[in-house]
């Protein structure tokens, strides 16, 4: 929201293909996040990036893959060695990663099924 | 980052003010308070957040109480927009700074009652 576009909304795959998640935002916020949110549950970190060309594994990152070529642009590859990727996908960027805690802004997240 | 505790769900009559509180007993000294809110199927929005003092937006109030191991959000005068699901977080700022995403539980859903 607000700045931050994910897309598309709705996305479905056939089992065993990769697919890449679209996210980007005009804030000219430094710092890039994808999470993953399963039904009823809260949200968990898959990778992040505070600046281009670096990105960091987050707390579930196997059978994901990202880049940050750009710094409006942070997609995220599904690939065919994430297990259970029927999930819903939300993309998130603060101002930069400094000491000072900086609002995170979500995007309104791609809900990923795979058949 | 330390652990939080939430209810599970909640209700509130619109209008009334919405108490949702959260325990965080193993806070450490650094770590501060946030407060995000999720409607259904669209993406978290923060709320508040604070240290130690009590604080206040145009949104809501965080009280913290003086051993920092509960908190509560206050909505005060809840509207059925208000209805979503609520996260309470803790989180320890990296030595030497670095933003690396936030830890989020599972959360109390607040139902505001017409």
């Amino acid at each position: 929201d607000g700045g931050i576009t994910q897309s598309p909304k709705y996305l479905f795959r056939k089992e065993g293909q990769n697919v890449t998640l679209s996210c980007e935002q005009n804030l000219n916020h430094d710092a890039m996040y994808w999470y993953r949110q399963d039904p009823g549950q809260g949200l968990r970190l898959i990778y992040y990036s505070q600046i281009v060309n670096d990105f960091q594994k987050g707390d579930i990152a196997e059978g994901y893959s990202v880049s940050r070529e750009k710094k409006e642009s942070f997609p995220l590859t599904v690939t065919s060695a994430q297990k259970n990727p029927t999930a819903f996908y939300l993309c998130a960027t603060t101002i930069d990663g400094g000491p000072s805690y900086n609002e995170q802004f979500f995007g309104p997240g791609t809900r990923l099924t795979v058949l | 980052d330390a652990k939080t505790t939430q209810p599970t769900s909640m209700d509130c009559a619109e209008g009334r003010a919405a108490n949702l509180p959260c325990n965080h007993s193993t806070i450490s000294g650094n770590e501060y308070v946030y407060w995000y809110r999720q409607i259904h199927s669209q993406g978290p929005q923060y709320i508040i957040h604070g240290l130690k003092n009590n604080e206040t937006n145009e949104m809501a109030s965080l009280i913290i109480t003086e051993d920092r191991k509960s908190s509560t959000l206050i909505l005060p005068h809840a509207t059925l927009r208000d209805t979503a699901v609520y996260y309470c977080i803790v989180r320890a700022l990296l030595s030497g700074g670095g933003a690396d995403g936030l830890t989020f539980g599972k959360g109390t859903h607040l139902i505001i009652q017409p």
